[in-house]
């Protein structure tokens, strides 16, 4: 079993849809988890870390559930721009973050 | 600051040449890494290193060497390419716990593509 897993997608919405993305992790020691975004043919960057407590940014709301190891990412009135691969990824216990990366949802937005 | 900075943007290697990829970073980043991306596979760790002279394997360490010998700099040398090793590499860097921030946004380089046939 894969220690981060995602639905690869692909995800075609229309504008203004609003999408969900899951994300399932095996370790239960894992420590801190994330979104990354990564655009074609670029490197990763940050989106947005996940809390216990759920957090949002703006259009982005990202929801953690320690008991179920399961993580969400919801998308509100998606953007052409919205259009990339989003990347799952989980943190175990050491202070220097080695990252565990999903394999990706890729997501196109269409007019 | 340029951020993490890798070269060569792209490289086409034969079977059992070697080369070293380089990657270096001006933010005075504790913590390096390399990953390497394939299709359907996400990104994987290669090895990584915690401070200068200390360095680790990560999930996909074989074929590959690394050194840090300076708080900027974390080549990645292959020893003997094989077609194998055909990917999408990607430096990254991070402050550690201890230096406070948001610990584990790793910052990536732009990714070297690396072609062996």
């Amino acid at each position: 079993r894969k220690e981060v897993e995602q639905d690869p997608g692909p995800f075609n919405v229309p504008e203004g849809a609003t999408v969900a993305f899951n994300c399932t992790y095996s370790n239960s020691a894992s420590q801190s988890f994330f979104w990354y975004r990564q655009d074609c043919r670029k490197e990763p960057k940050l989106l947005m870390s996940v809390y216990s407590s759920g957090n949002e940014d703006g259009r982005f709301t990202a929801q953690l559930n320690r008991a179920s190891q399961y993580i969400s990412l919801l998308i509100r009135d998606s953007k052409l721009s919205d259009s990339a691969t989003y990347l799952c990824v989980v943190s175990g216990t050491t202070s220097y973050g080695k990252l565990t990366f999903g394999q990706g949802t890729i997501l196109t937005v269409h007019p | 600051n340029a951020g993490v900075t890798q070269t060569p943007k792209f490289q086409v290697l034969k079977t059992g040449q070697s080369m070293t990829l380089q990657c270096a970073q001006d933010m005075n980043h504790e913590y390096m890494s390399w990953y390497r991306q394939d299709p359907g596979m996400g990104l994987r760790l290669i090895h990584y290193s915690v401070g200068a002279g200390i360095t680790d394997q990560g999930e996909v360490p074989n074929g590959y060497n690394v050194s840090r010998s300076t708080t900027e700099d974390f080549p990645l040398r292959l020893l003997s390419a094989a077609p194998s090793q055909t990917s999408v590499y990607f430096c990254a860097s991070s402050t550690s716990r201890l230096a406070g921030g948001n610990s584990y946004e790793q910052y990536f380089g732009p990714g070297t593509r690396l072609t062996v046939t």
